[in-house]
């Protein structure tokens, strides 16, 4: 099956800086890349998704990055603000629809 | 905006007892997904659901755990007997084929 790693587990910004986090996954055949919000007590949000036809991704201040070819794909989140402050998960699925998530990332972002 | 419930939100339970949740997904969403999130880890899949038919549940512990969607609609997930190791955050989520998946609020359950 699937398995997908995410670096790093945690992550500590100054508000106004930019964050990173990483996944890389095993089966060539995942085409679906969606990254979750989850804020403490919260359900998981869909923040952004990307396609397997796509390389890049961008909704205002976040955006997506993949590259098939390495089997990994970033988040990218700019001018970062204490709001953004949670759990980030990425994921990844084929045509089945089975999404296999990463650990998550936790996310501070300093005032 | 429309959103998947969940019921209840908190279960406290004593070993092998039997528990249930409930979902009820977002109104046209064929495809009904039940996962266990441990704390500090990402939801794993338990058991996909396409309409009312049982598409994977290759990582339900069946000898334990029971899932059924009778009309295609909501879904109840039960645990019987429930084990210390049960203790997580149970999500429910679903989708439009293929499209992204919504989760519902989760149900917390402790097993003491």
């Amino acid at each position: 099956g699937e398995n997908v790693e995410q670096h790093p587990s945690t992550l500590s910004v100054q508000e106004g800086d930019s964050a990173v986090i990483k996944c890389t996954y095993s089966d060539s055949a995942s085409n679906y890349f969606p990254w979750y919000k989850q804020e403490l007590g919260k359900r998981p949000q869909l923040i952004i998704d990307i396609r397997s036809n796509v390389g890049e991704k961008k909704d205002q201040r976040i955006a997506v990055t993949l590259n098939k070819t390495a089997k990994h794909f970033s988040l990218h989140i700019t001018e970062t603000q204490p709001e953004d402050s949670a759990v980030y998960f990425c994921a990844a699925s084929s045509n089945d629809y089975k999404l296999s998530f990463g650990a998550g990332t936790t996310v501070t972002v300093r005032a | 905006e429309a959103e998947v419930a969940q019921s209840p939100r908190y279960k406290i339970t004593e070993k092998s007892q039997a528990v249930a949740f409930w979902c009820d997904p977002i109104s046209g969403h064929a495809t009904l997904y039940w996962y266990r999130q441990i704390l500090g880890q990402g939801p794993e899949l338990l058991v996909q659901f396409q309409d009312e038919s049982v598409v994977d549940d290759s990582q339900l512990p069946k000898d334990r755990f029971s899932a059924e969607r009778l009309k295609g609609v909501d879904s109840t997930l039960k645990i019987q007997p429930a084990e210390l190791g049960d203790s997580a955050m149970y999500l429910c989520a679903s989708s439009l084929q293929g499209r992204e998946q919504y989760f519902g609020p989760g149900t917390r359950l402790t097993v003491t």
